[in-house]
């Protein structure tokens, strides 16, 4: 399983746009990187998902280069309520024995 | 909407008393999951399991055990309590992708278990 790297914290202030980059050096050809996210006292929840270049939902923008070595993870203008855990995982399908770690902590700031 | 439900909220269980967490999903997934999460120790997998009857170990089985009889329900099971299994469970499911690709995993509301 490929493991992932990323920032224990991060801040930012109401607005602004927040990055943030999860690298996962051995990812396998198969894999798949996903973000979830956490609100506290509550489970994750699936944010985006990316194989490569880049991917845009409603919610987030996913940006994968082409040697798929990291991924950076788009929240434009961030607002009090994305205050919450980002975790970033690789992993293809079959069994999906995934590991989710520490994840991000994401405080926005009025 | 996929829907996974846990039987408790909060639970306070004493020393040394069995156990049983239950979980129930709705949207005929064959994958369950069994997390727990402790501050500072993110969300670690404890069993999973993809099919009735079967499961797998994930990275910290030590002191649970886990039942799957229907596809619906994965039950996790503390068979003596102890004080450093209080956590935060979460269950989890999620279909199986046969191929490439991954399905994303839909978690429940989580069961606060203390173990007194």
């Amino acid at each position: 399983l490929a493991k992932t790297t990323q920032p224990i914290s991060m801040d930012s202030y109401e607005g602004q746009e927040v990055n943030i980059t999860c690298s996962h050096n051995n990812i396998a050809t198969n894999d798949y990187i996903t973000w979830y996210q956490q609100f506290p006292s509550q489970g994750p929840r699936f944010i985006i998902q990316g194989y490569k270049t880049k991917v845009t939902n409603e919610v987030a923008s996913l940006f994968i280069p082409a040697d798929r070595k990291s991924s950076t993870l788009s929240l434009p203008r961030v607002s009090l309520s994305d205050t919450a855990v980002y975790y970033c995982l690789v992993y293809s399908g079959g069994y999906q024995k995934v590991t989710f770690g520490i994840g991000t902590k994401l405080q926005v700031i009025p | 909407d996929v829907k996974v439900t846990q039987s408790s909220r909060y639970l306070v269980k004493r020393t040394g008393e069995k156990v049983f967490l239950e979980c129930v999903q709705d949207m005929d997934h064959e994958n369950m999951f069994w997390y727990r999460q402790d501050p500072g120790l993110g969300l670690r997998l404890i069993y999973f399991s993809y099919d009735v009857k079967m499961k797998e170990k994930g990275d910290i089985p030590e002191g649970y055990s886990v039942s799957r009889e229907k596809k619906e329900r994965f039950s996790l099971i503390l068979e003596s309590a102890s004080t450093n299994q209080t956590s935060m469970y979460l269950c989890a499911s999620s279909l199986f992708a046969s191929g490439i690709g991954a399905y994303e995993q839909y978690f429940g509301p989580g069961t606060r278990l203390t173990v007194t």
